[in-house]
């Protein structure tokens, strides 16, 4: 299949274990910030978003943590699963028509 | 929920030679994007259409690329003349008006190979 994930930067996990995969942007007028997970071979699939008036939100295994002040996004799964092992996106969102911008990246490897 | 249908699922051509994709977006969806996504980078968007008008396409290299989305369904991307650089996947996505807006439901996309 197709590797998503060449010349990424790659964080690996022991399975069990808790992720946290950082993403720097850099429009302060973002008003959405979303996170999407890509399996080889397939499309991005939608993980979680935030509000840029928001901090933090949780969803199923996962939490998404936003900094404004550093321009900084993390986001957490708990308890790595091999189903998790993925490319990871950070994108940012502007303006009223949902325009999507996409940053680098991060291939997660979760080790059995 | 039958989702985001494209084909071909890959396609591999000469360069100068010409191509085109389909797109069949999640029944109901009113906005449709395309996005390029080369080997190893996050996908770029290139066209976003709500209903059958475009919406932004100031990412379209509009010398070689064109895009359609006929009554407001089905969408085809055209590519013509293809340049080596082309080579990359083509996502296409969709999302309803209203609702979880901001989740674009992607499909698996169309990997090109321009030699």
């Amino acid at each position: 299949g197709e590797n998503v994930g060449l010349h990424l930067p790659t964080l690996s996990v022991q399975e069990g274990d808790n992720s946290i995969i950082n993403c720097a942007y850099s429009n302060s007028a973002s008003d959405y910030f979303i996170w999407y997970k890509q399996e080889s071979g397939k499309g991005p699939q939608f993980i979680i978003d935030i509000r840029s008036n928001m901090d933090k939100r949780q969803g199923q295994r996962v939490t998404v943590l936003l900094n404004k002040t550093v321009k900084h996004l993390s986001l957490q799964i708990a308890a790595t699963q091999p189903g998790d092992s993925a490319v990871y996106f950070c994108a940012e969102s502007t303006g009223g028509y949902q325009k999507v911008t996409f940053g680098i990246g991060t291939k997660l490897q979760v080790i059995p | 929920e039958a989702g985001v249908a494209q084909s071909p699922r890959y396609k591999i051509i000469e360069k100068r030679q010409s191509v085109a994709f389909w797109c069949n977006p999640i029944s109901g969806h009113a906005t449709l994007y395309w996005y390029q996504q080369i080997l190893g980078q996050g996908p770029k968007l290139l066209i976003q259409f709500q209903n059958n008008g475009v919406v932004d396409d100031s990412q379209l290299p509009k010398d070689r690329f064109s895009a359609e989305r006929l009554k407001g369904v089905d969408s085809t991307l055209k590519i013509q003349p293809a340049k080596l650089e082309d080579s990359a996947v083509y996502l296409c996505a969709s999302s309803p008006l209203a609702g979880a807006e901001y989740e674009q439901f992607f499909g698996p996309g169309t990997r090109l190979t321009v030699l």
